[in-house]
C-alpha cells in the first residue's frame, strides 16, 4: 500500500521548457512534503520542501504547489537545464506527530533534452 | 551544509556472509535513520538508530538480519546478515539535524549479493 505515488516512472523536457513532476499522496496525516534529486552512485539531495499550510514554494528555478483537498503536489522546474536530469522522488512526513521518518515515491527520472 | 560519510560506497559479497556499513556525520544530529532501496523502488525505512539503546525498527525488518548501532551522536552502522540475493539494494543513511525539517543522506552503498 503505497502511501506517496509518482505515477510518471520517467519524463523527458527540452531544455528551456518547463518540467511539471506530479506526486500523489493518500495519509492526511502527512503535514510536510519535499522533494529530492538523486542522481546515479549519489545520495538523494534535498530540492525543496513545502508545510501543509501552504499552498506554494518556490526557490529560484524550482517551485512546488500543494493542493490539499486533492492530496497532490507538483515541482516546477523553470527553465529545464540538462544539469536538472536526476531521478526526482517526492517524499512526505508527518512532523506535527514529532516524526521525522520519511515515507517516498518510487521516483521521477526526468531527462532534459539540450 | 551537512556532511554524511558511508563507507563502504559499494561491495560484492557471498551469500550467508554479513556486511557492516559505516555512517559518520560532522556534527552531531538529532536522528539518524537507515533506508533500503530495492532496484525499480522507492526508498523504505528499515530502521531508526537510537543514540545508546535499540533501534526502532520498521514493519518487515528485524534485528537479528539487521542490526544496528549507535554508540553516540555522530556515528552509527548496520549490519546486513546472512545475505541473500534478495538483499541486493542500495542502503542509505540518513540524518536530521535540530531545526531542520530536511534530512540529508550518505551517498548510499551498492550492495551486490551473489
Amino acid at each position: 500500500d503505497q502511501q506517496v505515488k509518482q505515477n510518471s516512472p520517467s519524463l523527458s523536457v527540452q531544455e528551456g521548457r518547463i518540467s511539471i513532476l506530479n506526486c500523489d499522496y493518500t495519509n492526511s496525516m502527512f503535514d510536510y512534503f519535499l522533494w529530492y534529486k538523486k542522481y546515479p552512485a549519489e545520495g538523494p539531495t534535498f530540492l525543496i520542501s513545502i508545510s501543509s499550510i501552504k499552498d506554494k514554494n518556490e526557490d529560484g528555478r524550482f517551485t512546488v504547489f500543494l493542493n490539499k483537498s486533492a492530496k497532490h503536489l507538483s515541482l516546477h522546474i523553470v527553465p529545464s537545464q540538462p544539469g536538472d536530469s536526476a531521478v526526482y522522488f517526492c517524499a512526505a512526513s508527518d512532523y506535527g506527530a514529532g516524526s521525522y521518518q520519511l515515507t517516498f515515491g518510487k521516483g521521477t527520472k526526468l531527462s532534459v533534452i539540450p | 551544509s551537512a556532511v554524511i560519510s558511508q563507507k563502504p560506497s559499494r561491495d560484492i559479497c557471498q551469500r550467508g556472509t554479513s556486511l557492516t556499513i559505516q555512517c559518520q556525520v560532522d556534527s552531531q544530529v538529532t536522528m539518524m535513520f537507515w533506508y533500503r532501496q530495492q532496484p525499480g523502488q522507492s526508498l523504505t525505512l528499515i530502521a531508526t538508530a537510537n543514540q545508546g539503546s535499540e533501534a526502532t525498527y520498521e514493519s518487515g525488518f528485524v534485528i537479528d538480519k539487521f542490526p544496528i548501532s549507535r554508540p553516540n551522536l555522530t556515528f552509527s552502522t548496520l549490519t546486513v546478515s546472512n545475505m541473500s540475493p534478495e538483499d541486493s539494494s542500495i542502503y542509505l543513511c540518513s540524518a536530521h539535524w535540530q531545526g531542520r525539517t530536511e534530512a540529508f543522506f550518505g551517498q548510499g552503498t551498492r550492495l551486490t549479493v551473489v
